[in-house]
């Protein structure tokens, strides 16, 4: 159980242009979705949370116009990375919980994004 | 704030050899202690949690207690295997409701055969 599913797994897009990363909870319902970026020295650094029907909460320094999240469900969230740059290429992870009484975050396989 | 610190990687073993990873943590209260797995090119797993002090959580050889009296949670394997070479992610429960767990840096593991 507990399931979270990622789509696309890795997408090559040109600068310029918008990329959409789907997050799926398979077999729960997500109340709060966590959106992450990874960079290569393996830290992983939170960018927002969602929370269904609501608006999401961003972390400092990250621009809510260029990473647009949407948690239209309790299942789905999805992020846009909106006039992609190549600086934005990294590696970007989702996580999901089944409820604020539980502590556990249950995270996606990742999507790798190379913007060319 | 509260806050986790793992020691750097990375650590490179042989296979058979026994593991530590320390970890050790700030916070107010007494909030529920993680270890996540991340394998190359994946997302991170849950390996195990324990929920207060003195807990023990285990999880395919691997191990850690959760204490109180010296804020760590440090993770442990008697004899690690090829297969355990991962990024080993320690982590903190939120400190309010509906936020984020707070992780530490990520050590690496390599263990050779």
């Amino acid at each position: 159980g507990a399931v979270v599913s990622q789509h696309p797994s890795r997408v090559i897009c040109k600068s310029g242009t918008s990329v959409k990363i789907e997050c799926r909870s398979l077999d729960f319902q997500a109340t709060t979705m966590f959106w992450y970026r990874q960079f290569p020295k393996q830290s992983l650094m939170l960018m927002a949370t969602s929370n269904e029907g609501s608006k999401a909460t961003y972390e400092q320094g990250v621009e809510k116009d260029k990473f647009l999240i949407n948690h239209a469900s309790l299942t789905l969230s999805t992020l846009t990375v909106t006039s992609a740059h190549p600086e934005d290429s990294s590696f970007y992870i989702c996580s999901a919980r089944p409820s604020d009484y539980q502590e556990t975050q249950y995270f996606g396989p990742g999507t790798r994004l190379l913007v060319l | 704030g509260n806050s986790v610190t793992q020691m750097e990687g990375p650590v490179t073993l042989s296979e058979e050899a026994f593991l530590t990873i320390n970890c050790t943590y700030t916070a107010t209260g007494y909030p529920s202690l993680f270890w996540y797995v991340q394998y190359p090119g994946e997302g991170l797993q849950l390996l195990l949690k324990a929920t207060k002090a003195d807990d023990k959580g285990s999880n395919k050889g691997f191990e850690a207690t959760y204490r109180k009296e010296t804020t760590s949670f440090h993770l442990e394997k008697g004899s690690v295997q090829v297969s355990d070479s991962a990024v080993y992610f320690c982590a903190l429960g939120p400190n309010q409701a509906g936020t984020a767990l707070i992780f530490g840096k990520g050590t690496t593991l390599s263990v050779s055969s």
